[in-house]
């Protein structure tokens, strides 16, 4: 079955660029989506299609998909992006959901 | 506004039966996948399975075939996820989630989510 590799966690002070890896087996051939969690929260869709926001997402978040790896940047971190990052691909060869498992961003 | 609303969090002891629900409102919910999603304690998402509320068409995750069933009620626009018989290990968070469009969509619209504890 396809897996997706993120790191277990990222920490960086505030202001500074965050990048969270999604690794996958030719993963740039597949569409990959991000969420984002809160402690005590449900996960919200943040990037969809590698690289599209939601309405409602700060344009300081963006994806991108090459090769083997995909990337969740957020730029100008602040403590409110402190949250668990999950990747997510549908594996269509299995006709199933994957997801990473999970990047816990610390601002420090 | 586009909404899932689950059911409230269960207790149940080992072995016991347990159904949670997931209600969709202000959109066509026969018309969108719903998927569900397990987060055990401290740990990330795992996708059990989804649902096509539309002609109840299904498809589970290998780890999650067997272990629990799917099904939905379109009239009432709520989709179900149901154990026979639970374990320890079942205790989690259960989220159910529309998929934008295909199968192949993201989840765009989360429930709050369904917390689930088996003890003895």
């Amino acid at each position: 079955s396809y897996v997706l590799t993120q790191p277990p966690s990222v920490s960086l002070a505030p202001g500074k660029t965050a990048r969270i890896t999604c690794g996958g087996d030719n993963i740039g051939i597949k569409s990959v989506h991000w969420y984002l969690q809160k402690p005590g929260q449900a996960p919200v869709l943040l990037i969809s299609y590698d690289s599209d926001r939601p309405s409602g997402i700060p344009e300081r978040f963006s994806g991108s998909n090459s090769g083997n790896t995909a990337t969740l940047t957020i730029s100008r971190v602040e403590a409110g992006d402190e949250a668990d990052y999950y990747c997510q691909v549908w594996d269509p060869t299995s006709d199933h959901w994957v997801f990473g498992g999970g990047t816990r961003l610390t601002v420090l | 506004e586009v909404q899932l609303v689950q059911s409230g969090a269960e207790v149940k002891k080992p072995g016991e039966s347990l159904k949670i629900s997931c209600k969709g409102s202000g959109y066509d919910f026969t018309n969108f996948w719903i998927g569900w999603v397990r987060q055990m304690p401290g740990k990330g998402l795992e996708w059990m399975g989804m649902i096509y509320p539309g002609d109840s068409d299904i498809r589970f995750s290998p780890s999650f075939q067997g272990q629990v069933t799917m099904s939905g009620d379109k009239s009432i626009s709520t989709a179900y996820l149901q154990w026979s018989s639970l374990k320890a290990s079942d205790t989690g968070m259960y989220y159910c989630a529309r998929l934008r469009g295909a199968a192949s969509d993201p989840f765009d619209i989360w429930g709050q989510g369904t917390t689930v504890t088996v003890s003895s």
